[in-house]
């Protein structure tokens, strides 16, 4: 396999469930992000990761709890999200934090929230 | 913190048309990019700007540095139905405040 995996695809969940997103870099690279993107919104950055470390957290809501295990692999943890928080959830890998090469990207899980 | 202006917001083209959209900020970038988006799809970098005035191709597409550092643009020329889709510029600070900051995106359609 090759690029940025995302698994699932799609995910619907309840407000008391908790799931977990999965991220997959195939790319040797060091850094990975964590994006939501909402319907006529830019992409809110939402974590950011290097070499394993969290450097960056933008305000997000303790709902969501980020892991990242090793440098090719992110999860993101949820529980008890709210409907507001249906959107596409898209994870990145670039290959230096704030590296020129830009961002490669998974093609996200498609959240709702019922 | 800062914004990028992206517009238009959505185009409906006919095909073979030739096409433009621009970005623009109040804060000067290092690096632009030029994403797009699939539907179902994560975005994919078409095309990256690493100085200003730089005017790079990809195929049908020009994308092109601003002098001022502040803007971009992406043209598409002689469009083609599978040119559908959702188009973000991304600019990029340096060093290791360079996290990309995303445009709202052009949303193209095009008619065969």
């Amino acid at each position: 396999e090759t690029g940025v995996t995302q698994t699932p695809r799609h995910l619907v969940m309840g407000m008391t469930n908790k799931k977990s997103l999965k991220c997959e870099q195939h790319l040797g690279h060091n850094a990975m992000y964590w994006y939501k993107q909402s319907a006529k919104k830019p992409l809110e950055l939402m974590f950011v990761y290097s070499l394993e470390e969290r450097v960056e957290n933008n305000s997000v809501p303790s709902r969501f709890s980020p892991e990242c295990p090793n440098s090719s692999h992110l999860f993101l943890h949820l529980h008890t999200l709210q409907p507001e928080d249906s959107a596409l959830y898209l994870c990145a890998s670039s290959q230096v934090l704030g590296g020129r090469g830009g961002y490669t990207f998974g093609s996200g899980t498609r959240l709702t929230v019922v | 913190g800062q914004q990028l202006n992206q517009s238009p917001q959505s185009m409906f083209i006919q095909e073979g048309e030739d096409v433009s959209m621009n970005c623009t900020s109040s804060s000067i970038f290092n690096t632009w990019l030029w994403y797009k988006q699939d539907p179902g799809e994560g975005p994919v970098l078409l095309i990256a700007l690493y100085k200003a005035g730089e005017l790079t191709s990809n195929g049908r597409l020009t994308a092109q540095f601003g002098i001022t550092r502040k803007d971009s643009f992406l043209n598409i020329s002689a469009s083609i139905p599978s040119d559908v889709g959702i188009y973000f510029c991304a600019g990029q600070l340096g060093g290791s405040q360079g996290n990309l900051i995303f445009g709202k995106g052009t949303k193209l359609s095009v008619k065969p």
